[in-house]
């Protein structure tokens, strides 16, 4: 029943490996989103797409790759890991109703 | 760069009396403005907006007020209660750039 489902919930990596986030929407929306929150509790975006398609691409390293199979689906590739990667992961989706998303969990990720 | 400030981290209360939660805003552009709450280990949840035309927005318990000449937005929660406490973000809508900037959030802790 749960709306955006992200897996897994805890990553624990070592430095340089090459991991993915999956999140899945069964609400029929168009649009989603991979936003960051770091040590400093600041949700930032990263990506969004709609209808498969990118829309937004904020300055992220290009060792972050987002992938949208469908539109129910967006997953996030990250290559090379790095320290500065453990955050907290929020994927989300919308029907672009000015700003009512319905966000996941969370997958925390713990680069070591 | 931060466009959507939130200065308070923190605010007690005590059980029954009225939170408030502030929010300024630098771009003059943003269409609508939002507040999530957000528990431990759950994603933001929607809760209360309003769009840029409005000065006041009332939900139930949740009021959101917005002060477009000061750049300023508040969020009052009558009366507060236990399971009010949570983050609150603050953020806000850009519809020509289809993107939801978050401030960093405001910790509420409704005391008995």
């Amino acid at each position: 029943d749960t709306a955006v489902s992200q897996t897994p919930k805890y990553l624990v990596t070592q430095m340089g490996n090459d991991k993915s986030i999956k999140c899945e929407q069964n609400l029929g929306h168009d649009t989603m989103y991979w936003y960051k929150q770091d040590s400093k509790k600041f949700l930032k975006i990263m990506f969004s797409y709609n209808n498969k398609e990118l829309i937004i691409n904020e300055t992220v390293p290009n060792r972050f790759s987002p992938k949208s199979p469908d539109k129910a689906h967006l997953n996030l590739h990250i290559n090379s890991l790095e320290l500065g990667d453990s955050a907290v992961y929020f994927c989300a989706s919308s029907t672009n109703r000015a700003g009512r998303y319905t966000f996941g969990s969370g997958t925390r990720l713990t680069v070591v | 760069d931060q466009q959507v400030k939130q200065n308070s981290p923190s605010l007690s209360v005590q059980e029954g009396r009225i939170s408030i939660l502030n929010c300024d805003y630098t771009n003059s552009m943003f269409d609508y403005f939002l507040w999530y709450k957000k528990y431990p280990a759950e994603g933001p949840t929607f809760l209360i907006s309003i769009s840029s035309i409005k000065d006041k927005n009332e939900d139930g318990r949740f009021t959101v007020f917005l002060n477009k000449s000061a750049k300023h937005l508040s969020l009052h929660i009558v009366p507060s209660q236990p399971g009010d406490s949570a983050v609150y973000f603050c953020a806000a809508w850009d519809g020509t750039a289809s993107k939801l900037t978050f401030g960093t959030g405001t910790r509420l802790q409704v005391t008995l």
